[in-house]
């Protein structure tokens, strides 16, 4: 099936500084990418969706100020959490729709740390 | 949008037993349905699938009952093991120009050797 590469697995970092997350698709094209969040002992919850070739779609609640979703290419979509705190420790993880015959496909996940 | 509710949030078993995972949802044009076993840490990862055009799929000790009039689906895991236990959930598509899923709140299954 499509490989979703996501990176970094895990970072710590400061709080007030931004952390920048990348998802790859490796054998395909992903026009759109969905980037979820997840905290410990809940649900995943999307908070946007990346379009490339135009700007992300935010979810009721999610600061789009905050997390910058950039969707350069076919192949690459990136958040950045901006100005992180440790409220925002999570796990972040981004996934390309399931499709008319096919499933979604989920990068690893990123395991932030903001301490 | 979409709504999905999955009860119950944990299921303890006894090791052959069968389990079994419900979920419903609010949007009566959502038409893809799957199940996903996550482990700590780990992305999701797909165990089984309906859409909405069959009634039941099964594939080995795992199944999946839709009904579209009720709006809610089921998954079945028979002969439980334990490494069956793991975070369940259930997630229903609504339509669009792309297919954005919803999750549900997720079961917590143990499997007792």
């Amino acid at each position: 099936g499509a490989v979703v590469s996501q990176h970094p697995s895990r970072v710590i970092c400061k709080s007030g500084t931004s952390v920048k997350i990348e998802c790859r698709s490796l054998d395909f094209q992903a026009t759109t990418m969905f980037w979820y969040r997840q905290f410990p002992k809940q649900s995943l919850m999307l908070m946007a969706t990346s379009n490339e070739g135009s700007k992300a779609t935010y979810e009721q609640g999610v600061e789009k100020d905050k997390f910058l979703i950039n969707h350069a290419s076919l192949t690459l979509s990136t958040l950045t959490v901006t100005s992180a705190h440790p409220e925002d420790s999570s796990f972040y993880i981004c996934s390309v729709p399931p499709g008319a015959n096919t499933e979604a496909f989920f990068g690893q996940g990123t395991r932030l740390t903001v301490v | 949008g979409e709504n999905v509710e999955q009860h119950p949030s944990t299921l303890s078993v006894q090791e052959g037993d069968s389990a079994v995972i419900k979920c419903t949802y609010s949007d009566s044009a959502s038409n893809y349905f799957p199940w996903y076993k996550q482990e700590l840490g780990k992305r999701p990862q797909l165990i089984i699938d309906i859409r909405s055009n069959v009634g039941e799929k099964k594939d080995q000790r795992i199944a999946v009952t839709l009904n579209k009039t009720a709006k809610h689906f089921s998954l079945h895991i028979t002969e439980t093991q334990p490494e069956d236990s793991a975070v369940y959930f259930c997630a229903a598509t609504s339509r669009g120009s792309y297919q954005k899923v919803t999750f549900g709140t997720g079961t917590k299954l143990q499997v007792i050797p």
